[in-house]
């Protein structure tokens, strides 16, 4: 299974909107609804932001959004503030009890 | 509030085995229905699922890796741990314990740098 693609980088303004994309194949992304997103802090634990393509976990901001269409998902950071500067990886079930992560994006705040 | 620490060995040399243990606290694996996983980050690379373990034994692993990872759980300790034989520099890197929750991964401990050098 080969990771999912996303783009290296993405940086915003404060207030202004970020998005990420997250794109596999029909066997991973597309075939299932099963997209997660994660926040990764440098020697902080990962945080969960979006499960199932698009449930915000408890205490995750309501600036943060997830969708998906085909075989590529999205995350989208409206109102972006300096916290939210950090890595983001995407993950999706790929059937098979097996699951595959994206390549990753570092998010900057201008 | 559920918290997990991995703990284990930061150097190892090449072709030897890899051994981490991730402790639950605040919560019971045993008593739950979820799954208890592993993933790791090389340095300067992205994230990679290696396989996950249920309380009661049933195990799933990445295929690139799974002639070589061993998970196990020992509810009596709340711990649950992981086995990586055979390994090479490319093994470098901070090793993750999760809980499965579903389809994702709801609680991570904080890692644990695990470097493979002679």
């Amino acid at each position: 299974q080969s990771a999912l693609t996303q783009p290296p980088s993405a940086s915003g303004s404060p207030g202004q909107s970020v998005t990420i994309s997250c794109t596999g194949t029909s066997s991973d992304v597309g075939g299932y609804n099963y997209v997660s997103w994660y926040q990764l802090h440098p020697g902080k634990a990962p945080k969960l932001m979006i499960y199932e393509v698009s449930i915000r976990p408890s205490g995750v901001p309501d600036r943060f959004s997830g969708s998906k269409s085909g075989n590529t998902a999205s995350l989208t950071i409206s109102g972006l503030q300096a916290e939210d500067e950090a890595d983001y990886y995407c993950s999706s079930y790929a059937g098979s009890n097996n699951f595959v992560f994206g390549t990753g994006t570092k998010v900057t705040v201008l | 509030q559920l918290q997990l620490q991995e703990s284990g060995p930061g150097l190892v040399k090449p072709s030897e085995t890899l051994s981490l243990t991730c402790t639950v606290s605040g919560g019971s694996i045993s008593s739950s229905s979820y799954f208890w996983g592993w993933i790791r980050q090389p340095p300067g690379k992205g994230l990679e699922w290696i396989g996950s373990i249920y309380n009661s034994g049933s195990t799933y692993f990445n295929p690139s890796l799974k002639t070589r990872v061993t998970i196990s759980v020992d509810t009596s300790k709340n711990q649950f741990s992981l086995k990586l034989s055979s390994v090479t520099a490319a093994d470098t890197a901070v090793y993750y314990c999760a809980r499965e929750d579903g389809y994702n991964y709801d609680y991570w401990g904080q890692g644990t740098l695990v470097t493979v050098s002679s």
